[in-house]
């Protein structure tokens, strides 16, 4: 079975200051990670993406995250905080794949990340 | 483009109705998700259709009814429901195989209020 563990269900920082929003996975097999934002009332935007290339991996909006096997973390950082980056961050874990197609995503129970001026 | 399309953005009903949420993608992908998500809460897996067969139904109610048209539409029946169903409904697509399989993109989501 697969499971995420993101600590701090609410993270505040400074506008300007760096983001650190964390993330543990558990896994059998070499996972696949994900990043997703969320703005109030709307969906999941994929933020970025580990599926075993690069351990450092860039997404949107200046958001990076490394892979690190020997932590089994996935921490999502970015330098510089703004007040557009307030939302909910979810993070996920996929198997590798359905019988048939498809595939299963196991999220995080999400931290909800506040910028303050 | 990576667009899922969810109609209507809101919905309210009664616990009498009978409505429809659909869900359109026009990126080729073969899988497609509905998800719940409460307020504060991870999404939560319904159903997976692969190549426009259900491949998984995470012990949904029976009031909830999925069907799958073509590869490029998802609908989600809804039957006597209850008010605790209130929720966002979440449409998902991913290409389903392949290296870039596993990778969901979500729509907005219909936001549903049953009174």
């Amino acid at each position: 079975a697969q499971s995420v563990t993101q600590l701090g269900s609410h993270v505040s920082v400074s506008e300007g200051a760096l983001v650190l929003l964390r993330c543990n996975y558990s896994s059998s097999v070499p996972p696949y990670l994900f990043w997703y934002v969320q703005y109030p009332n709307q969906g999941l935007q994929l933020l970025l993406k580990y599926t075993s290339a690069a351990t450092l991996v860039k997404g949107i909006n200046g958001f990076e995250a490394e892979f690190k096997k020997s932590e089994t973390s996935f921490h999502l950082t970015k330098p510089s905080a703004h007040m557009s980056d307030a939302a909910e961050y979810f993070c996920a874990v996929s198997d590798h794949g359905l019988t048939g197609g498809g595939n299963k995503l196991t999220f995080g129970t999400g931290t909800q990340l506040k910028v303050e001026l | 483009d990576t667009e899922v399309t969810q109609t209507p953005k809101h919905l309210v009903m009664g616990m009498t109705n009978k409505k429809s949420l659909k869900c359109e993608q026009h990126m080729g992908h073969r899988a497609m998700y509905w998800y719940k998500q409460k307020a504060k809460k991870p999404p939560e897996l319904m159903f997976v259709y692969s190549y426009e067969k259900l491949s998984i139904n995470e012990s949904v109610p029976s009031r909830f009814s999925p069907e799958c048209p073509n590869s490029s539409l998802l609908n989600l029946h809804l039957h006597a429901l209850q008010p605790e169903d209130s929720a966002l409904y979440l449409c998902a697509s991913s290409q389903g195989q392949g290296p870039s399989g596993n990778i969901q993109y979500f729509g907005a989501g219909t936001r549903l209020s049953v009174l």
